[in-house]
């Protein structure tokens, strides 16, 4: 059974850090690209970053770029999401999905990030 | 990147059908087959129930079928049933390496 289990959300103050994990298990996780998608209170999906299966490539939605970075462990099945500099408009749930197609079929079930001082 | 347009809600009786749209440009649905459609029911994860435009994966029933023309995507919910009753959100490719997803549309079961 695919299973995508995120940790690491929780309060931070504006300006701060923090660093999301997703553990994999029931697949190979190294034959696919991993993605991050956030969604804030009460709002819409909004896609956060890709990365390929071996980590050489990434991508980044504009408001992210530059303060984001998504990275990965194949040795540890995980996915990472280190995010810098964080603002109240970074505060929502987290969740990693895999990428197949330019679409994402399994999903975990997220960690709430909450920027507030 | 704007998100994909998408009417606040739609509603339906058992056994109805109810079509949700969701509305880009040449740059992202109307440029690309790669329309997606997710369900979320409230405090849980999204569900992937449409992929390339009309693809359904594996366990989503054929009552949910997709549909693209020009820039405007379509998702077509046959059959209504209460469990059906959700939020449901639209995604593009959007080119170079970006995607885009609509704003979402609450179906009711009435």
């Amino acid at each position: 059974e695919v299973q995508l289990v995120e940790s690491g959300g929780g309060l931070v103050q504006p300006g701060g850090s923090l660093r999301l994990s997703c553990a994999a298990s029931g697949f190979t996780f190294s034959n696919f690209w991993m993605t991050w998608v956030r969604q804030a209170p009460g709002k819409g999906l909004e896609w956060v970053a890709n990365i390929k299966q071996d980590g050489s490539d990434k991508y980044y939605v504009d408001s992210v770029r530059g303060r984001f970075t998504i990275s990965r462990d194949n040795a540890k099945n995980s996915l990472y999401l280190q995010m810098n500099s964080l603002t109240a408009e970074d505060t929502a749930v987290y969740y990693c999905a895999t990428h197949r197609g330019a679409s994402w079929t399994y999903w975990g079930q997220g960690t709430l990030v909450t920027v507030s001082s | 990147q704007s998100a994909l347009t998408q009417p606040p809600s739609a509603s339906g009786s058992p056994g109805q059908s109810v079509t949700i749209s969701c509305t880009g440009t040449s740059s992202d649905v109307g440029g690309y087959n790669y329309v997606s459609w997710f369900q979320q029911h409230p405090g849980k994860a999204p569900k992937l129930m449409i992929s390339e435009v009309s693809k359904r994966p594996s366990g989503v029933p054929d009552r949910f079928s997709g549909s693209k023309s020009g820039n405007t995507a379509s998702l077509t919910v046959s059959g209504l049933q209460a469990e059906d009753e959700a939020d449901y959100y639209c995604s593009s490719y959007a080119g170079r390496n970006s995607y885009v997803f609509g704003t979402g549309t609450k179906v009711t079961v009435l």
